[in-house]
C-alpha cells in the first residue's frame, strides 16, 4: 500500500542554521504536499509539487520534487524560532485521502 | 484561505459515555471531509473519509461502530466516539478539501479528547 517515509524524526538546530527534511515513497507519486503543524496546533498547507524535478520557493523555504517523483525535500535556510514545528509531507490519492509521512519535528535554539 | 472549524476544542468525558465532535467548513462546501487522530508526537492517522449523503469509508482497523460518522450536509460532518475508553483519548482532527481531486486540505483546529 501507500507508504511515505520521512526523515529525520527530530532535528535540533541553532537559530540561523539550515534545516532539511526528506520524504521517500515506495511508489511513484502523482504529486506531494507539505504541511506544517505548530506545537498544539493543526496542520497548515504549505505547498503542492506536481512536476518531475519541480523546485518551488517560499521565502526561506525551498521545496523539491525528485526527477523520478518518488522523493521530495523541504529545506529551510537560516532558521528562525518561528520555524519551530513539525513538518509533514503527504501523499494525496485521487480520492482525496492524504497519507502523511511520520513528520520531522524542528526545534530551533535561539 | 478556506476555514474549517471544529467543536468542541477540548472535552473530558467519563469512560462509557459518548462524545460528538463537529467539523464545519465555514466558507465553502465540502463533499468530502476526513477524520484523523493524532497521538502525542506522532503523525496523523486517517480514520475515515466522510462522504456527504452516503456512508463513511473507514480505514483498516478503525471500528465503524465505535466511531460513528455522519456527513449530513455539505458543510458539516460529525464524529461520535461511542462508549469511550481511556485508550480513545487523543487529538482528533478533521479536514476538508477546498477543491476535489487531490488538492490541498484545510484542517480544523482539532479536538482534544480525554476519557477518564
Amino acid at each position: 500500500g501507500q507508504q511515505v517515509m520521512q526523515i529525520p524524526q527530530y532535528q535540533h538546530v541553532q537559530e540561523g542554521e539550515d534545516f532539511t527534511t526528506y520524504c521517500n515513497s515506495s511508489t511513484t507519486l502523482s504529486n506531494i504536499q507539505w504541511y506544517k503543524q505548530r506545537p498544539g496546533g493543526h496542520p497548515v498547507f504549505l505547498i503542492q509539487l506536481v512536476k518531475s524535478g519541480e523546485v518551488k520557493k517560499q521565502k526561506r523555504l525551498t521545496f523539491q520534487f525528485g526527477e523520478a517523483k518518488k522523493n521530495s525535500s523541504l529545506h529551510i535556510t537560516a532558521t528562525q524560532t518561528t520555524d519551530v514545528g513539525t513538518y509533514f509531507c503527504a501523499e494525496p490519492s485521487n480520492t482525496g485521502k492524504l497519507i502523511f509521512g511520520q513528520g520531522t519535528t524542528l526545534q530551533v535554539k535561539p | 484561505g478556506a476555514v474549517v472549524s471544529q467543536h468542541p476544542s477540548r472535552v473530558i468525558c467519563k469512560s462509557g459515555t459518548s462524545v460528538k465532535i463537529e467539523c464545519r467548513s465555514l466558507d465553502f462546501q465540502a463533499t468530502t471531509m476526513f477524520w484523523y487522530r493524532q497521538f502525542p508526537k506522532q503523525s496523523l492517522m486517517l480514520m475515515a473519509t466522510s462522504n456527504e449523503g452516503s456512508k463513511a469509508t473507514y480505514e483498516q482497523g478503525v471500528e465503524k461502530d465505535k466511531f460513528l460518522i455522519n456527513h449530513a450536509s455539505l458543510t458539516l460532518s460529525t464524529l461520535t466516539v461511542t462508549s469511550a475508553h481511556p485508550e480513545d483519548s487523543s487529538f482528533y482532527i478533521c479536514s476538508a478539501e477546498y477543491r476535489q481531486g487531490g488538492y490541498e486540505q484545510y484542517f480544523g483546529p482539532g479536538t482534544r479528547l480525554t476519557v477518564t
